[in-house]
């Protein structure tokens, strides 16, 4: 079935410093990938997707690409800031359903 | 535009009891589902509904359960709860037509089973 492999956490950053979350997936076919953020006692919001290979979807200045070679979709950002403080999720839509990593919690440090 | 609203925010229930959950999906929406994400992991998929139907079931027992009402309304339903059901619930809606936009979540039901 399918799955996502998420880079395990906590992660803490100083502010200002670059950001990569890894994530890899199984699936059959051609998934189209996402990354959700969760603030603290919030709901899931969407951050960015991609819908095929080599895409590239961005928001907010964090950008991922979808690499079919290596299954991939790792989130970066360039500069972080305290605000980007939360737990993120990535995952896959396959057969009408969404398939989650286990999350990563972020925290940037002032 | 409102988003997804789910109610009750909070719940607390005894081991053993009923518990309904509601969802009202965003405007123009017509397909919910729910999710069930445990403390400190991902969600996980409990079901689909479309067209007051369940279109897709992930791996959770019989016990859960759901409907949609023709205003595209939801309810998840779970009976004999168990310590275990201990967790976030989660609203999804979407227009099925144009799923590749992805799926617009609610803030959730925090349930707690004692």
């Amino acid at each position: 079935g399918d799955s996502v492999t998420q880079m395990e956490g906590p992660v803490t950053l100083s502010e200002e410093a670059f950001l990569t979350i890894n994530c890899t997936y199984t699936a059959t076919g051609y998934p189209s990938l996402f990354w959700y953020v969760q603030y603290p006692g919030e709901g899931l919001q969407l951050l960015l997707k991609a819908t095929k290979a080599d895409d590239k979807g961005s928001n907010k200045g964090f950008e991922a690409t979808y690499r079919k070679e290596t299954t991939s979709f790792h989130l970066e950002k360039g500069s972080v800031q305290v605000s980007d403080s939360a737990v993120y999720f990535c995952a896959l839509k396959g057969n009408e359903k969404l398939t989650f990593g286990t999350g990563t919690r972020l925290t940037i440090i002032p | 535009d409102a988003g997804v609203t789910q109610s009750p925010t909070h719940l607390i229930k005894t081991r053993g009891q009923q518990v309904t959950l509601r969802c009202s999906p965003k405007s123009g929406h017509d397909t919910v589902s729910w999710y069930q994400q445990a403390l400190g992991q991902g969600p996980q998929f409990i079901f689909q509904y479309y067209e007051e139907e369940e279109r897709q079931r992930g791996n959770f027992p019989d016990r859960f359960s759901g409907h949609q009402f023709p205003n595209y309304s939801s309810e998840l339903n779970v009976n004999a709860l168990l310590l275990g059901d201990s967790a976030l619930y989660l609203c999804a809606s979407s227009l099925l037509v144009l799923r590749e936009r992805g799926y617009t979540f609610g803030s959730g039901t925090r349930l707690t089973v004692v």
